[in-house]
């Protein structure tokens, strides 16, 4: 079947470092992958994606690249501010076949960024 | 409409009564998912429509929990004599399903329900 890791949080940065949080996943197929962000108090926004092997997706200065020979799909920001804390979930679609599409979710990541 | 709507946005119910949540998804978007976050847990997917029947059902927790969608449009979750471990955000999504590979779901803001 399908699954998502994501690394374990909570992430504690302070403003303008550097952002990783890694993310490995297992599909059969090609799947597309996905970064979501949830803020306080608030619901799930596509942050980026990327549908193919070798593509970049990025908004808001964060970026991802889709790894095929790692399985991998980390997502990274040069220069975190204050306003990136949220809890950040890779997903994934294995659409085609007899799969209709279905979100798969890793656990999520909470990062917090003091200033 | 410009987004997918969810109904109430908080929830307070006792112990045993029975609950209804409203989805209006983005219009003309065929696929519609219930998803279940619980606090300090991940997303844990509940169901799927397609137009309004539900190839995937797996998702629920048990017979107490049921979904309908009609017109291919809105849809509601039920659930019945509800529990204190009902107590969770219940999202809903909906997206294009020839296109969700491409685009990925469009969350609601979700329900917060609370059994006390």
């Amino acid at each position: 079947g399908n699954s998502v890791t994501q690394m374990e949080g909570p992430v504690t940065l302070s403003e303008e470092a550097f952002l990783t949080i890694n993310c490995t996943y297992t599909a059969t197929g090609y799947p597309s992958l996905f970064w979501y962000v949830q803020y306080p108090g608030e619901g799930l926004q596509l942050l980026l994606k990327a549908t193919k092997a070798d593509d970049k997706g990025s908004n808001k200065g964060f970026e991802a690249t889709y790894r095929k020979e790692t399985t991998s799909f980390h997502l990274e920001k040069g220069s975190v501010q204050v306003s990136d804390s949220a809890v950040y979930f890779c997903a994934l679609i294995n659409a085609g076949g007899t799969s209709y599409g279905k979100l798969t979710f890793g656990q999520g990541t909470i990062l917090t960024v003091h200033p | 409409g410009a987004g997918v709507s969810q109904s109430p946005s908080n929830k307070v119910t006792e112990k045993g009564k029975d609950v209804e949540l409203r989805c209006d998804p983005i219009s003309g978007h065929t696929a519609l998912y219930w998803y279940r976050q619980s606090l300090g847990q991940g997303l844990e997917f509940l169901i799927y429509f397609q137009g309004n029947s539900a190839p995937d059902k797996s998702g629920l927790p048990s017979d107490r929990f049921s979904a309908e969608r009609t017109g291919g449009s809105v849809s509601t979750l039920t659930i019945q004599r509800t529990q204190q471990e009902d107590s969770a955000v219940y999202l809903c999504a909906s997206s294009l399903f020839d296109r969700v590979r491409i685009y990925g779901y469009t969350f609601g803001s979700g329900t917060r329900l609370t059994v006390v």
